[in-house]
């Protein structure tokens, strides 16, 4: 059972351009979201995160947003840069318990 | 500040054989995961240890699979035997209290294939 879910494995971008991944969850009680991205050889590195009580949260470049209603969440890359190309990954939890339930992830390709 | 630290980075063993790995968490974090993930999935999370203690291990093969925390800083996982199916990176993490808001931090991981 797989509750959190990215549909889409792969994923080219041109430099300079918008970068759109996405996660779907199935669990309602989740309520924190995070994104991890991960380089070759390397282990995930923390990217950003989102409470359910915010729709919207920015980092520089980055921002996630939640749909609660749609049990979706996405990650906008602008302007993105090779060195955005990696694996990303998003995960879930339930305030009160510790446990991150990942996504499968999906490669990102940044075009120079 | 050093990270998260693994060894060995890469294993190669025969199935039934056995293997250990390490990790040396960040200091001063309490909590200490371990992660298996297989080639095109996402991170499982298999034991939680905050300090010495396990917190949660109900997805650990405990069958083959063992993991300790002794003094509650490194950690080391251990499986015996080892199957085919457990080729795999195996990850480990810290954060400083095991909250489901508190950052996971991760290292390199050791990549195992068991042949």
């Amino acid at each position: 059972d797989q509750q959190v879910k990215q549909n889409s494995p792969s994923l080219s971008v041109q430099e300079g351009r918008i970068s759109i991944l996405n996660c779907d969850y199935t669990n309602s009680m989740f309520d924190y979201f995070l994104w991890y991205k991960k380089y070759p050889a390397e282990g995930p590195t923390f990217l950003i995160s989102i409470s359910s009580i915010k729709d919207k949260n920015e980092d520089g470049r980055f921002t996630v947003f939640l749909n609660k209603s749609a049990k979706h969440l996405s990650l906008h890359i602008v302007p993105s840069q090779p060195g955005d190309s990696a694996v990303y990954f998003c995960a879930a939890s339930i305030r009160g318990t510790y446990k991150y339930i990942f996504g499968t992830g999906t490669r990102l390709k940044v075009l120079a | 500040e050093a990270g998260v630290a693994q060894s060995p980075r890469y294993k190669i063993i025969e199935k039934r054989q056995s293997v250990a790995f390490w990790c040396n968490p960040i200091s001063g974090h309490a909590t200490l995961y371990w992660y298996q993930q297989i080639l095109g999935q996402g991170p499982k999370l298999l034991i939680q240890f905050q300090n010495n203690g396990v917190v949660d291990d109900s997805q650990l093969p405990k069958d083959r699979f063992s993991a300790e925390r002794l003094k509650g800083v490194d950690s080391t996982l251990k499986i015996q035997p080892a199957k085919l199916e457990d080729s795999a990176v195996y990850l480990c993490a810290s954060s400083w209290d095991g909250g489901s808001t508190d950052t996971q931090y991760f290292g390199p991981g050791t990549r195992l294939t068991v042949l």
